[in-house]
């Protein structure tokens, strides 16, 4: 079974700041998505960004980016000039390219201070 | 693009009485659906997905089933609660990327 981790439970940022979530995940696949969705207070899950992983391209969505490592298994989001609206939880995804499933980590809660 | 459509927001009901939580999906035809519990604090967990009307597959036992009688309605069920099912369930739909309904907070009493 896939396992995706996210080891920081918590961060905090300075508004305009920018911070990183790092996520690592396991798997013997070679074609695969991953995926960070926002949860806010309100509960709903939105997609912040996708990448597939036979692009060795970062995907960017205007101030979200990756840093994906697919030798390491890797995929960190980088979220550029911080704003209290980006204060959520933050869970990174995975799932294979022949699979209908999603498989999420712990989630990361993200404090934007003013 | 997709809209998911979930409902009630929020449910307190007691032990041992039946639950019925709906899903209804638009903007796509045949589209794969999900339900997710999250439990407090806590990642998505898996619980049902549909590929087709009729077609559920159950990912970890419980106390809960699914159903698909529409090709975009998608319903959760009990026929007893427990207070174990006490959780956030989400509904989804989508192949390449979920999309996410707002939620059902349940509380079992």
């Amino acid at each position: 079974a896939q396992t995706v981790t996210q080891s920081q439970p918590e961060m905090s940022v300075q508004e305009a700041e920018t911070v990183t979530l790092s996520c690592t995940y396991d798997t013997s696949e070679s074609d695969y998505y991953l995926f960070w969705y926002k949860q806010p207070p309100s509960r709903q899950m939105i997609l912040v960004i996708r990448q597939e992983a036979y692009k060795q391209q970062n995907a960017t969505e205007n101030r979200f980016s990756v840093n994906f490592q697919k030798a390491a298994k890797s995929f960190s989001l980088k979220i550029s000039d911080s704003q209290l609206g980006d204060a959520a939880m933050y869970f990174c995804a995975y799932r294979r390219a022949n699979d209908y499933k999603l498989s999420f980590g712990a989630g990361t809660t993200v404090t934007v201070r003013a | 693009s997709q809209t998911i459509h979930q409902w009630p927001a929020t449910l307190v009901q007691p032990v041992g009485s039946p639950l019925s939580l709906e899903c209804t999906v638009e903007g796509t035809s045949n589209p794969n659906l999900y339900w997710y519990r999250q439990a407090a604090g806590r990642g998505l967990q898996l619980l049902f997905y549909s590929v087709g009307i009729g077609q559920i597959s159950s990912e970890v036992p419980q106390n809960l089933s699914a159903s698909r009688p529409q090709d975009r309605q998608f319903i959760l069920s009990s026929k007893k609660l427990l207070l174990s099912d006490s959780g956030f369930y989400l509904c989804a739909s989508g192949v390449a990327e979920a999309f996410f309904g707002q939620g059902t907070r349940l509380t079992v009493v």
